[in-house]
């Protein structure tokens, strides 16, 4: 597609329950970011794939949170027994460049907004 | 870890009123972005800077990187209705985990007509 599709646009859980966020990169960006961002935040860093691997994971707030791309494109970004504290925008981005290289201008999708009852 | 500071949080100007919003953080960059985000809407790539003192103009909006590496501006002459949104600074710590991008919390913008 022409820009970075994330899906479901909207969730609404339970507490408790398993959800999954998917996100479609600009095609042949080989770098894929997680943010998260409360209202009146700043997005905040979750974790950054190079290619199929994590090559940074160090702002996934805890074990409950797991994300993956298995093929190097598309990825799935799941939380186990979501609490009402999870609730936020999870903004998915993608770019052509390596992370610090000076060519890393990230492509935002629109988010998922996930509400947690 | 890395924290990137921006002042201020909110700013309300007249149309034609120039703005500016300041960018910190606590470790020296090696390269600092800046993004927009409208209401609603995700933010929006508007520069990077890499060089130490660099400056760059997007026709009314001047970048600044600071000579240390650690701060930056953004700065709006004669602000439109147009540039209502949040701008939110962005940078690459110069050393450690160099590969997150970590955001500032943003300066909201309203401008008055």
């Amino acid at each position: 597609g022409a820009g970075v599709s994330q899906t479901p646009s909207n969730k609404v859980t339970e507490k408790g329950k398993y959800v999954e966020l998917r996100c479609d990169p600009i095609s042949g960006h080989t770098a894929l970011y997680w943010y998260r961002q409360s209202l009146g935040q700043g997005p905040e860093f979750l974790i950054y794939f190079q290619g199929t691997g994590a090559a940074d994971d160090s702002g996934l707030p805890n074990d409950r949170f797991f994300a993956v791309r298995p093929e190097g494109s598309v990825s799935t970004l799941k939380i186990q027994r979501t609490e009402r504290g999870d609730s936020a925008v999870y903004l998915c981005a993608s770019s052509s460049g390596l992370a610090g290289s000076g060519t890393g201008e990230l492509f935002f999708g629109e988010g998922s907004r996930l509400t947690v009852l | 870890g890395q924290q990137v500071m921006q002042i201020p949080q909110y700013q309300h100007v007249q149309e034609g009123e120039d703005f500016t919003t300041y960018c910190n953080s606590s470790t020296t960059l090696s390269n600092i972005q800046w993004y927009k985000q409208r209401p609603g809407g995700h933010p929006v790539f508007l520069i990077q800077l890499v060089k130490s003192g660099e400056v760059k103009k997007q026709k009314r909006l001047t970048f600044q990187f600071g000579e240390a590496k650690k701060n930056s501006s953004l700065h709006i002459t004669a602000t439109q209705t147009t540039d209502v949104g949040t701008y939110f600074c962005a940078g690459h710590a110069a050393s450690g985990s160099a590969r997150q991008l970590t955001f500032g919390s943003g300066t909201q913008l309203t401008v008055l007509p």
